[in-house]
């Protein structure tokens, strides 16, 4: 069945380091692709998404590749910032529903 | 535009209690989810509304949960008994249709005591 894995947490990084979140997926068919976030106290968030491949979702300095070749939808960021501390999940959607399949979450801890 | 509401945010009940959740989806979305994530976990979905109609409730315990949609808007999530692997954050979602994006809400918080 379809499933998604990604990197374990929690990621800590310092005020403007480069960030990679690494995610793979399982999948049948040609499913799409997306990253959530979880600022503390909230409710997921859609970041970006991909719906074919090698298709790059982009959104507030963060970016994804649709990767078929090595299934895999990796989240990067140039310079992260404090206030991009949160829980990242991945997941994807397929099926005749469209329903989302999620990876555990990582999260990420950005120290002044 | 008001985004998903879901009340209360927090409840604390012994094993065996009943509990019950409540969601206002966004107006004009037809498709409504609900989930449970267990902390360290991602969401599970336990059930998806289409309109008024259940389009996939495989993953919920029939058992002891059970969910309703009527008129097709606002939805209850209720719980009973509830036993202590049942804490967890139930987090509603909605959407225009079922493959468009997937809008939540702040989610319920529950701990089983």
């Amino acid at each position: 069945g379809n499933s998604v894995t990604q990197m374990e947490g929690p990621v800590t990084l310092s005020e403007e380091a480069f960030l990679t979140i690494n995610c793979t997926y399982t999948a049948t068919g040609y499913p799409s692709l997306f990253w959530y976030v979880q600022y503390p106290g909230e409710g997921l968030q859609l970041l970006l998404k991909a719906t074919k491949a090698d298709d790059k979702g982009s959104n507030k300095g963060f970016e994804a590749t649709y990767r078929k070749e090595t299934t895999s939808f990796h989240l990067e960021k140039g310079s992260v910032q404090v206030s991009d501390s949160a829980v990242y999940f991945c997941a994807l959607s397929g099926g005749s529903n469209y329903q989302l399949i999620w990876g555990a979450g990582t999260k990420l801890i950005i120290k002044p | 535009e008001a985004g998903v509401a879901q009340s209360p945010r927090y409840k604390i009940i012994e094993k065996r209690q009943s509990v019950a959740f409540w969601c206002n989806p966004i107006s004009g979305h037809a498709t409504l989810y609900w989930y449970q994530q267990i902390l360290g976990q991602g969401p599970k979905l336990l059930i998806q509304f289409q309109n008024n109609g259940v389009v996939d409730d495989s993953q919920l315990p029939k058992d002891r949960f059970s969910a309703e949609r009527l008129k097709g808007v606002d939805s209850t999530l209720k719980i009973q008994p509830a036993k202590l692997e049942d804490s967890a954050v139930y987090l509603c979602a909605s959407s225009l249709g079922t493959a468009g994006e997937q809008f939540f809400g702040p989610g319920t918080r529950l701990t089983v005591l």
